[in-house]
């Protein structure tokens, strides 16, 4: 089995200021790590992949960076946050295997205000 | 990558059968078809996956017609807490979320 852990759960930050979010993976390791962002009311939207270590591709143009830098971690930065970076991000993984479908860490609710 | 459709929303009663349809016509061939359940503030939660034909667990049932072109996922006898955003998904590398079905279950 897998688990994602995600932290912190909750973050309110005043625009312009930076951003670290953090993904870590427990259990059972596959090497590709997702970052989604939820909107309110609205579909998961894919920000980062990553197959190994080092190894970033962005889906959308934005204001976010990712970075893998442990083969467990997966981070989502900002230098400078807007307030459209609000929203609920999500890291995921395909877990235990095609047959399991993918896990999802709880999330961090990001509020720029 | 194929691309589903589901209805927005659905309404039902607690201890009703709730079948969601998932259109995918689009589907390769060796593409799975998944579905994931989420409440507010949570990340998805696998429910269910399937081939072909059907796939019964403890939670779900799955139905899919030998074309592949659809499923439905079927929730026997819901309750309220089911109520929840349900998404239909193919293929297993950078899944692509819809906005899913929005399941209401009504006392």
């Amino acid at each position: 089995s897998q688990t994602i852990h995600q932290w912190p759960a909750t973050l309110v930050q005043p625009v312009g200021s930076p951003l670290s979010l953090e993904c870590t993976v427990e259990g059972t390791s596959n090497p590709n790590l997702y970052w989604y962002r939820q909107a309110a009311g609205r579909g998961l939207q894919l920000l980062f992949y990553s197959v190994g270590i080092g190894q970033i591709s962005s889906e959308v143009p934005q204001n976010l960076s990712a970075s893998r830098p442990q083969d467990r971690q997966f981070i989502l930065s900002s230098k400078k946050l807007l307030l459209s970076d609000s929203g609920f991000y999500l890291c995921a993984s395909p877990g235990g295997g095609t047959l399991n479908g993918y896990t999802f860490g709880s999330g961090t609710r990001l509020t720029v205000v | 990558l194929a691309k589903t459709t589901q209805p927005i929303s659905m309404d039902s009663y607690e201890g009703q059968e709730v079948n969601i349809t998932c259109s995918h016509n689009n589907i390769a061939t060796n593409d799975y078809i998944t579905w994931y359940q989420q409440f507010p503030s949570q990340g998805p939660r696998f429910i269910i996956q399937g081939y072909k034909t059907k796939v019964t667990n403890e939670v779900a049932s799955l139905f899919i017609p030998a074309d592949r072109k659809s499923s439905t996922l079927s929730l026997p006898r819901v309750s309220l807490s089911d109520t929840a955003v349900y998404y239909c998904l193919v293929g297993d590398d950078k899944i692509i979320f819809g906005k899913g079905t929005r399941l209401h279950i009504l006392p």
